[in-house]
């Protein structure tokens, strides 16, 4: 089945660090990727829509200059956290959804970020 | 505004008890439904999805999930659960290639 790799799986490091994850997708082409945010015992909350090839549409009330969103490819999306403060501890998951009607949505591992 | 409903915040059962997790949702237009599930310390696994045709949806693990169209629910059965099953349990509802939004998800707690 289609598989997509999420990697760090586990960041701690200091404030002020940029930290970025990568989504990558290993055995389709991903035209839009996903990422989400959850919080301990929370659901996950959409952050951004990124599409390959263009800019990284943004829920409300996600700063695009603190979550940096590249979709340089069909096979690789990177979320930057820039200047990384202890708030923005969280868990971080991508998705990623293969061109096609009704696909489903593949996620990676997530990647467990704890700021100090 | 999008959103998904899931009523039950915490289920405690024993096992071989019935399972059923209520989802609804509201959503104008036509609709993809999913329930997730996340074991303690593991990431999402896909149960069920439903795009079209029989409303209901058979799943991995003994799950299904009936889509009521004129109730907007989607609710999650089991006919009888394991401790295994414990578990995390999200409804999730999107339109085609966009995002999904997900309910505030459902603790599942089984005891052997």
């Amino acid at each position: 089945g289609a598989v997509v790799s999420q990697h760090p799986s586990r960041v701690i490091c200091k404030s002020g660090t940029s930290v970025k994850i990568e989504c990558r997708s290993l055995d389709f082409q991903a035209t839009t990727m996903f990422w989400y945010r959850q919080f301990p015992k929370k659901s996950l909350m959409l952050m951004a829509t990124s599409n390959e090839g263009s800019k990284a549409t943004y829920e409300q009330g996600v700063e695009k200059d603190k979550f940096l969103i590249n979709h340089a490819s069909l096979t690789l999306s990177t979320l930057t956290v820039t200047s990384a403060h202890p708030e923005d501890s969280s868990f971080y998951i991508c998705s990623a959804l293969g061109a096609g009607r009704n696909q489903p949505q593949h996620f990676g591992d997530g990647t467990r970020l704890s700021i100090l | 505004a999008q959103s998904v409903s899931q009523h039950n915040h915490h289920v405690i059962l024993s096992e071989a008890a019935s399972l059923e997790l209520g989802c609804n949702y509201s959503y104008g237009g036509t609709v993809n439904l999913f329930w997730y599930v996340q074991y303690p310390g593991q990431h999402l696994q896909l149960l069920l999805k439903y795009f079209s045709g029989d409303p209901l949806v058979k799943g991995i693990k003994g799950f299904e999930a009936e889509f009521i169209k004129s109730k907007f629910s989607f609710n999650l059965r089991k006919p009888s659960v394991q401790w295994s099953d414990t578990a995390e349990y999200f409804c999730a509802v999107n339109q085609a290639g966009t995002a999904l939004i997900f309910g505030k998800g459902t603790t599942l707690s089984v005891s052997s």
